[in-house]
């Protein structure tokens, strides 16, 4: 149990378009999902918190209008990077949370921006 | 906020030896302790986590240990396998707030 996964796992995209990454918990229902980015070598870095039905809480440094977040279920949260430069470039994970303490992540999504 | 530090940035031990992370915090609320393991191109995987009324937990070849007065914890890995290397994360975490990780630790298991 507690499956969360990633759609798409990577993805090439051209300077000045939107991604859209999904996140889905499979087998449980998440009141919270978190979306972290990670560099090289570096430990995850949260981004934003949502909580579903609400809007995100985001994490000091990180452009709302630029990472959009939307938990529209229990089970599925979303990040869209908007108008993307090369520096978004860089592998994004989320994880969800049934209320508990645990939370389980998703296997990533590679985001490469040229 | 809280934080976490984590030693060793790198660990190189023998197939079959023991390994051992130590993470420390500083928030004394924080009360649930997880260690992560994560694989090169994939997502992070919880393999153990402790809760701040238990000292000690074992799960076969894992065990965590806590120390709350001294605000630290301890991953340990017996009998290593090369199929352990890998880069491992410990966190600490206050009910209904956000995670806090550590640096990571990369462990390689030399056969």
């Amino acid at each position: 149990g507690a499956v969360v996964s990633q759609h798409p796992s990577w993805v090439i995209c051209k300077s000045g378009t939107s991604v859209k990454i999904e996140c889905r918990s499979l087998d449980f229902q998440a009141t919270t999902m978190f979306w972290y980015r990670q560099f090289p070598k570096q430990s995850l870095m949260l981004m934003a918190t949502s909580n579903e039905g609400s809007k995100a809480t985001y994490e000091q440094g990180v452009e709302k209008d630029k990472f959009l977040i939307n938990h529209a279920s229990l089970t599925l949260s979303t990040l869209t990077v908007t108008s993307a430069h090369p520096e978004d470039s860089s592998f994004y994970i989320c994880s969800a949370g049934q209320g508990g303490s645990e939370q389980y992540f998703g296997p990533g999504t590679r985001l490469t921006v040229t | 906020g809280e934080n976490v530090e984590q030693h060793p940035s790198t660990l190189s031990v023998q197939e079959g030896d023991s390994a051992v992370i130590k993470c420390t915090y500083s928030d004394s609320a924080s009360n649930y302790f997880p260690w992560y393991k994560q694989e090169l191109g994939k997502g992070p995987q919880l393999i153990i986590d402790i809760r701040s009324n238990v000292g000690e937990k074992k799960d076969q070849r894992i065990a965590v240990t806590l120390n709350k007065t001294a605000k630290h914890f301890s991953l340990h890995i017996t009998e290593t396998q090369p199929e352990d290397s890998a880069v491992y994360f410990c966190a600490a975490r206050q009910t209904g707030n956000q995670f806090y990780f550590g640096t990571g630790t990369s462990l390689t298991v030399i056969p």
